[in-house]
């Protein structure tokens, strides 16, 4: 049973278009968190939310808007895409928003933007 | 600021090879320090963790000792397989705890 999951794995979509990323979790994990890895592996914070509220949302354009219905759900929605946007968005979660070690991460969604 | 330093990669070894991937932070105040791993294909996943100066975090064979005074958590195995290939991250907490800072990570392929 996967702890966290993320649909779609693989994206593949033409600029100017709208995707959504899922994310689940069932560990009744506290917090929530996506993250964007480039082609050169480096790993950036973009936005967590605690028991579905916003708490960290780092310079990220407009275009991508979190949205967690429920503190099992975070899903990734991005508007008008662009080249730069291609890259592996992975979703993580911890227990609690203070941190004491371990951050579960999904396997990542690959999105292509052609 | 808060930050990570990992040695450049790719790092390609032969089989039962020593490893040794460095790792330097700032921080302020009192982190804790992890490694973790990203095979193939695959989510990261924490390898080891230390939590304060002088720990030793080990798993797998990989050890990692925190040393304040250098403010280095350098990730050693004394003898690769081909299945510690990987990207292996160097990652920081500070003690308000609600963020993780990674490094740049550092790609290793051992070869048979």
């Amino acid at each position: 049973d996967t702890a966290v999951s993320q649909t779609p794995k693989y994206l593949v979509t033409q600029m100017g278009n709208d995707k959504s990323i899922k994310c689940e979790q069932n560990l009744g994990h506290d917090t929530m968190y996506w993250y964007k890895q480039d082609s050169k592996k480096f790993l950036k914070i973009m936005f967590s939310y605690n028991n579905k509220e916003l708490i960290i949302n780092e310079t990220v354009p407009n275009r991508f808007s979190p949205k967690s219905p429920d503190k099992a759900h975070l899903n990734l929605h991005i508007n008008s895409l662009e080249l730069g946007d291609s890259a592996v968005y992975f979703c993580a979660s911890s227990q609690t928003q203070i941190l004491t070690g371990e951050l579960f991460f999904g396997e990542g969604s690959r999105l292509t933007v052609l | 600021g808060n930050s990570v330093t990992q040695m450049e990669g790719p790092v390609t070894l032969s089989e039962e090879a020593f490893l040794t991937i460095n790792c330097t932070y700032t921080a302020t105040g009192y982190p804790s320090l992890f490694w973790y791993v990203q095979y193939p294909g695959e989510g990261l996943q924490l390898l080891l963790k230390a939590t304060k100066a002088d720990d030793k975090g080990s798993n797998k064979g990989f050890e990692a000792t925190y040393r304040k005074e250098t403010t280095s958590f350098h990730l050693e195995k004394g003898s690769v397989q081909v299945s510690d290939s990987a990207v292996y991250f160097c990652a920081l907490i500070t003690n308000t705890g609600n963020q993780f800072y990674f490094g740049t990570g550092t790609s290793l392929t051992v070869i048979p």
